[in-house]
C-alpha cells in the first residue's frame, strides 16, 4: 500500500531554512514523479514543484515564487523525498503535503501534511 | 502570470446538481491543460477526485462527473449528499511544465 507520511515542519525565523521529509512506502522513491503541494493558511493550494524519476532524469521544477530558493531530492537509501526550504519569508508559512504525480499530470497519492511557520 | 479562476461558493440543496467551473484568466481550458479536480475537508488532506478532464478516480462515486463546457473546466455533482460539503480545487497542467491550482470552490449543502 502506498503511504506519504510527511514530517520536519516547525517554527523558523525569516531567513532562516528547514528541511522536509516525506517517508515513502509501497514504491522506490526514484522510481516515481513527485510533487510538493502547499497551502497558507485559509488559504488555497499552490504547488511548489516536482522531481521527475530516475529514468527521466530525476530533474527538478519549481513555481516562481521559491524558485532558486527551495530545492526538491530524494534518497533511496531512506526511501524518503525532501524539500529543502532556504531563505524562509513569512509568506512561505503553510502546510506542505508530499504528493505521488501520475500519468497525465495529476496529483494521485497525498501525504497529510506538515505545518511550516516562519515568524519572527 | 496565468490564473486560475474558480467561483468561491456554491449552495446546492440535498439530492440536487451543482456545476462547478475552472477558467483561465486568458484564454480557454481544454484536455491539453489535463484539469484535474480535488476535494478537501477541514483539517484533512486534499482527495483526487478527477483527472484528464473526466476521469474518476478510484472509488470516487459516480455522482461526480467532469467535462469542458465551452471554454472552462467543469465538475458536477448530481443528487448532491450532505458530506458533498467541501472545497473543492481544479488544477491545470501548462505547456512550461508547471501546475496552476485554482484558488477553490466551498460548496455547502442546505
Amino acid at each position: 500500500e502506498v503511504q506519504l507520511v510527511e514530517s520536519g515542519g516547525g517554527l523558523v525565523k525569516p531567513g532562516g531554512s528547514l528541511r522536509l521529509s516525506c517517508a515513502v512506502s509501497g514504491f522506490t522513491v526514484s522510481t516515481a514523479w513527485m510533487s510538493w503541494v502547499r497551502q497558507a493558511p485559509g488559504k488555497g493550494l499552490q504547488w511548489v514543484g516536482r522531481i521527475k524519476n530516475k529514468s527521466d532524469g530525476g530533474t527538478t521544477d519549481y513555481a516562481a515564487p521559491v524558485k532558486g530558493r527551495f530545492t526538491i531530492s530524494g534518497d533511496d537509501s531512506e526511501n524518503t523525498l525532501y524539500l529543502q526550504l532556504n531563505s524562509l519569508k513569512t509568506e512561505d508559512t503553510g502546510v506542505y503535503y508530499c504528493t505521488t504525480l501520475a500519468n497525465p499530470a495529476y496529483f494521485h497519492r497525498w501525504g497529510q501534511g506538515t505545518l511550516v511557520t516562519v515568524s519572527s | 502570470q496565468t490564473v486560475v479562476t474558480q467561483e468561491p461558493s456554491f449552495s446546492v440543496s440535498p439530492g440536487g446538481t451543482v456545476t462547478l467551473t475552472c477558467g483561465l484568466s486568458s484564454g480557454s481550458v481544454s484536455p491539453t491543460y489535463y484539469p484535474s479536480w480535488y476535494r478537501q475537508t477541514p483539517g484533512q488532506s486534499p482527495r483526487t477526485l478527477i483527472y484528464n478532464t473526466n476521469i474518476r478516480s478510484s472509488d470516487v462515486p459516480d455522482r461526480f462527473s467532469a467535462s469542458i463546457l465551452g471554454n472552462k473546466a467543469a465538475l458536477t455533482i448530481t443528487g448532491a449528499q450532505a458530506d458533498d460539503e467541501s472545497d473543492y480545487y481544479c488544477a491545470l497542467f501548462m505547456t512550461s511544465g508547471i501546475w496552476v491550482f485554482g484558488g477553490g470552490t466551498k460548496v455547502t449543502v442546505l
